[in-house]
């Protein structure tokens, strides 16, 4: 495997269901994102992680609940969500979580339909 | 305010032919970092082009080079040579600072069309 990749690629639920989302980067990075990308608005930022450090919560619900094992893994536990939490949900890697000229590789993405 | 507008929802081009689509920003910090992206329909954000603030020349990366107007704050992705592979949504981005962390900010994207 290369680069980000993320399971499942696609994802039904119903909103008492528990299910996590699963990235993986074989990049060798030290920082991993979670976006959140619903219909014709912007990309929005959820969670930042650096070095398995979690930096950045971007006044994110408590029903979505990030976690960052080690450096190559994150997951994004999802419960009790609402129809309005559908959405493709993005994980990117960089190499720091620092410095202006950090590029951001991402995965294909889970898409999720909330019942 | 919006940090990145693209002000195009959609453009057209005929395979072979040049596109410029136009991404202007807005920012106090004068150190930042303008990326473009390409989602095609399968959904992966898949990384072109990287300008830095500071860079004096524009970036180039195969066909995909970027148009940087510091003064004007645009920084617009020239396309090449079109291909109907290039047909998909196209989204610039800015990363500013280099405090503990700097984020991501993305425009609403531009949809692309690539006609024979």
């Amino acid at each position: 495997e290369t680069g980000v990749t993320q399971t499942p690629r696609h994802l039904v639920m119903g909103m008492t269901n528990k299910k996590s989302l699963k990235c993986e980067q074989h990049l060798g990075h030290n920082a991993m994102y979670w976006y959140k990308q619903s219909a014709k608005k912007p990309l929005e930022l959820m969670f930042v992680y650096s070095l398995e450090e979690r930096v950045e919560n971007n006044s994110v619900p408590s029903r979505f609940s990030p976690e960052c094992p080690n450096s190559s893994h994150l997951f994004l536990h999802l419960h009790t969500l609402q129809p309005e939490d559908s959405a493709l949900y993005l994980c990117a890697s960089s190499q720091d979580s620092r410095g202006r000229g950090q590029t951001q590789y991402f995965g294909p993405g889970t898409r999720l339909l909330v019942l | 305010a919006q940090k990145i507008t693209q002000t195009q929802p959609g453009m057209f081009v005929q395979e072979k032919e040049a596109v410029t689509l136009d991404c202007t920003y807005d920012t106090s910090d004068p150190s930042y970092g303008l990326f473009w992206y390409k989602q095609p329909s399968s959904g992966e954000m898949i990384f072109l082009i990287y300008q830095g603030s500071y860079d004096q020349q524009n970036a180039t990366e195969g066909r995909y080079s970027l148009n940087f107007q510091k003064a004007r704050k645009s920084a617009n992705l020239v396309i090449s040579a079109s291909q109907l592979g290039d047909s998909a949504m196209y989204f610039c981005a800015m990363r500013e600072g280099s405090e503990r962390y700097s984020t991501l900010t993305f425009g609403k994207g531009t949809m692309l069309l690539v006609s024979p």
